[in-house]
């Protein structure tokens, strides 16, 4: 059973630069598939941030693009997010995904982790 | 942009069917899949690529897309169906994209 399980700081200040990493266990993420990550600001709707195939295609939403990079670390069988010059606006609980993807489009997203709270503010 | 447009809100009352639309441009010509989120928990995804239920996932739940809509459908609803339910596709310009979810309430 694949289990996805975000780490990472709580709290990032304005124009900082918020960094978190998903831990997957039950799958190598070398295997196949792509992985990401989704948001949702407190009390509203999900927005996707992006999906990347280890060694492949990377799909980021061109809202978000300018300030978003996706990793892996293949012998910890973890990926990150990094966003930079975070505000306000970025405060949401933060899931990382596990996407069924062609090379030109994502299609569902079969697995999520639990969740972690970012809050920007100084 | 695109989007996906959905009700605030449904209601239904304890097994009958609730029908959840969601709307957008050609819709029917794109997958769309549907997620489950109840209070405080992940999204878990309960039909893909139109009508696909994952394994796990009951029966009562099935989907449809034709035209511009596609419609979760929820036959004999329990009460543990109430939760907030959103759309998603994939479109050229957006990418992923979500509908603004729908929260279903089992009277």
């Amino acid at each position: 059973q694949v289990q996805l399980q975000e780490s990472g700081p709580g709290l990032v200040k304005p124009l900082e630069t918020l960094s978190l990493t998903c831990t997957v266990s039950g799958y190598s993420i070398s295997s196949g598939y792509y992985w990401g990550w989704i948001r949702q600001p407190p009390g509203k709707g999900l927005e996707w941030i992006g999906n990347f195939f280890h060694g492949g295609s990377t799909f980021y939403s061109p809202s978000l693009k300018s300030r978003v990079t996706m990793s892996a670390d293949t012998s910890k069988n973890q990926f990150s997010l990094r966003l930079t010059s975070v505000t306000a606006a970025d405060t949401a609980v933060y899931y990382c995904t596990r996407a069924y993807c062609s090379s030109t489009s994502c299609y569902e997203f079969d697995n999520w982790g639990q969740g972690t709270l970012v809050t920007v503010s100084s | 942009s695109y989007e996906l447009t959905q009700p605030p809100s449904v209601s239904v009352s304890p097994g009958q069917t609730a029908s959840i639309t969601c709307s957008g441009d050609k819709l029917g010509r794109k997958y769309v899949c549907w997620y489950q989120q109840k209070p405080g928990q992940s999204p878990v995804l309960v039909i893909y690529q139109d009508n696909k239920r994952p394994s796990g996932i009951p029966e009562r739940f099935s989907g449809s897309n034709s035209g511009n809509t596609a419609t979760l459908t929820i036959s004999g609803t329990q009460a543990m169906d109430e939760a907030d339910y959103y759309c998603q596709a994939w479109d050229i310009s957006t990418a992923a994209v979500f509908g603004g979810g729908t929260k279903l309430t089992v009277l």
